[in-house]
């Protein structure tokens, strides 16, 4: 199975910062990576699909880069709702499917 | 409006089985792959099974391989999860997901259902 790593676990952060968040897969993946949020007591929302595709309704602050083994999900000036947890997903093997840890980004 | 919802959580003995059930309303179903995936009080995200469009394939992982079902009937645009011989470790909140246009990614989630297994 292709494990997802993903880093920091937790990270404290102001509103307006700059935040970068990291997952590394254990084998390449190409770009068949997602990037979802999660708030407390709700499902995961799909923000960004194979490694830089901006779902839509999604708004331009997040970004997503990366190919092969490791990629990021940016940040770009943080605002109050972007307190949530981050998970990264990967889909390149057929089965299974397999996410991250998470990466919580508190205040 | 778009609303995926699971039912059929709850509490149950080790040992035990119980049936989840999604009902998709305001989108395409019939022609997406399907997905469960559990999430652990306070943990990540565990996927655990998926189910092609036509029913044509079904995928587990290693955790439920063997003791869970997946199944689907798109004239009811519906999708189920047959959990046989629980353990303590089954206990999480359970979601179906759609899978995106060409695998990219769950687009899709129900609110979740909460089974927990104890005695």
């Amino acid at each position: 199975d292709i494990q997802m790593t993903q880093s920091p676990s937790t990270l404290s952060a102001s509103v307006g910062d700059r935040v970068t968040i990291t997952c590394r897969a254990s084998q390449s993946i190409s770009s068949w990576l997602a990037w979802y949020q999660q708030k407390p007591g709700k499902a995961p929302k799909l923000l960004i699909f194979d490694a830089s595709i901006l779902e839509s309704g999604v708004p331009s602050r997040f970004s997503g880069s990366g190919s092969q083994t490791e990629f990021t999900l940016t940040i770009s000036s943080l605002q109050p709702d972007d307190f949530a947890t981050y998970y990264c997903q990967q889909y390149n093997s057929y089965s299974p499917w397999t996410f991250g840890q998470g990466t919580k980004v508190e205040i | 409006e778009v609303q995926l919802v699971e039912s059929g959580g709850g509490l149950v003995k080790p040992g035990g089985s119980l049936r989840l059930s999604c009902a998709v309303s305001g989108l395409t179903f019939r022609t997406y792959n399907m997905h469960w995936v559990r999430q652990t009080p306070g943990k990540g995200l565990e996927w655990i099974s998926s189910i092609s469009s036509s029913s044509e394939y079904t995928f587990y992982a290693d955790s439920v391989k063997g003791r869970f079902t997946i199944s689907r009937d798109n004239a009811k645009k519906s999708l189920y999860l047959q959990m046989n011989s629980l353990r303590a470790g089954d206990t999480a909140v359970y979601y179906c997901a759609r899978e995106g246009v060409g695998g990219s990614g769950f687009d899709y989630w129900g609110q979740g259902t909460l089974v927990t297994v104890s005695s």
